[in-house]
C-alpha cells in the first residue's frame, strides 16, 4: 500500500489552463503539506493543513490554491498557469504539525507538471 | 534571509564513511534536526532525526553541536546504492517567524 499517494504523475499543459493535483496519505497522520521542487532541486514548503486548517501558507501567487475536504486529502489547484509553474510538486503528510517540533514527513513520489 | 546551508556535492568511495554538514543559525528553539534522502524520480525519505548531541540508526548517525547552529549526517561505509541528494530540513526563525527549510541539497557521488 502506498503511503502518500498523488495524481496524476505527470501532467503537460498549455499555459493560462487550470489544473489539479490530489494527494491522499493513509497513515492517519493529521498534517498534510505541498512542496515544489524547481529544476535545481531546490525544495520549497507551499502549505501545510493539520486537520483540514491552514497552518503554512508562504508567498505563493493566489493562484495556488489548497483545499482539505478531510485530513487524508490535500488537494492543490492553479489558475491560470504559467511557465514558471513547471517544476515538480511533492505532497507530504506527518503526525503533527510544524509547531510539534518538525516531525518526520512521509513524501509522495511527486507530480511533474510540465507548462508549453 | 533565514538561511540552512550545506555542500553543493560530494564524492566518495565505496566503503568510506561520508560526512554531510548543514549550518543551520537560526534553527527555532524547539526544532528537530531532519534529514531527507533523495533518489531520481522519488519523493524525499526520512532518514534520520535528533534535537542534540548523537542519534544512531541503522543507516546513518546525526551529531549536533552544543549551540545547535550546525548538524553532521555521517554514512558509514557508504556504497553505490548511497548516491543520491542528502537534504537537512529545520524549523528557521531567521525572518522573525518559523519557517520550514530545505537546504539546497548535498549531491554525493558514491564511486566504485
Amino acid at each position: 500500500d502506498t503511503a502518500v499517494s498523488q495524481t496524476p504523475k505527470y501532467l503537460v499543459t498549455q499555459m493560462g489552463n487550470d489544473k489539479s493535483i490530489k494527494c491522499e496519505q493513509n497513515l492517519g497522520h493529521d498534517t498534510m503539506y505541498w512542496y515544489k521542487q524547481d529544476s535545481k532541486k531546490f525544495l520549497k514548503i507551499m502549505f501545510s493543513y493539520n486537520n483540514k486548517e491552514l497552518i503554512i501558507n508562504e508567498t505563493v501567487p493566489n493562484r495556488f490554491s489548497p483545499k482539505s475536504p478531510d485530513k487524508a486529502h490535500l488537494n492543490l489547484h492553479i489558475n491560470s498557469l504559467e511557465l514558471g509553474d513547471s517544476a515538480v510538486y511533492f505532497c507530504a503528510s506527518s503526525q503533527d504539525g510544524p509547531s510539534a517540533g518538525n516531525q518526520p514527513q512521509h513524501f509522495g513520489d511527486g507530480t511533474r507538471l510540465s507548462i508549453l | 534571509l533565514a538561511k540552512t546551508t550545506q555542500p553543493i556535492s560530494m564524492d566518495s568511495y565505496e566503503g568510506q564513511e561520508v560526512n554531510i554538514t548543514c549550518s543551520h543559525n537560526n534553527i527555532a528553539t524547539n526544532d528537530y534536526i531532519t534529514w531527507y534522502q533523495q533518489f531520481p524520480s522519488q519523493g524525499p525519505r526520512f532518514i534520520i532525526q535528533g534535537y542534540k548531541t548523537k542519534v544512531t540508526n541503522e543507516v546513518a548517525s546525526l551529531f549536533i553541536p552544543a549551540d545547535r547552529k550546525s548538524s553532521t549526517l555521517s554514512l558509514p561505509r557508504v556504497s553505490l546504492s548511497d548516491t543520491a541528494v542528502y537534504y537537512c530540513l529545520v524549523g528557521d526563525m531567521g525572518a522573525g517567524s518559523y519557517q520550514l527549510t530545505f537546504g539546497k541539497g548535498t549531491k554525493l557521488s558514491v564511486i566504485p
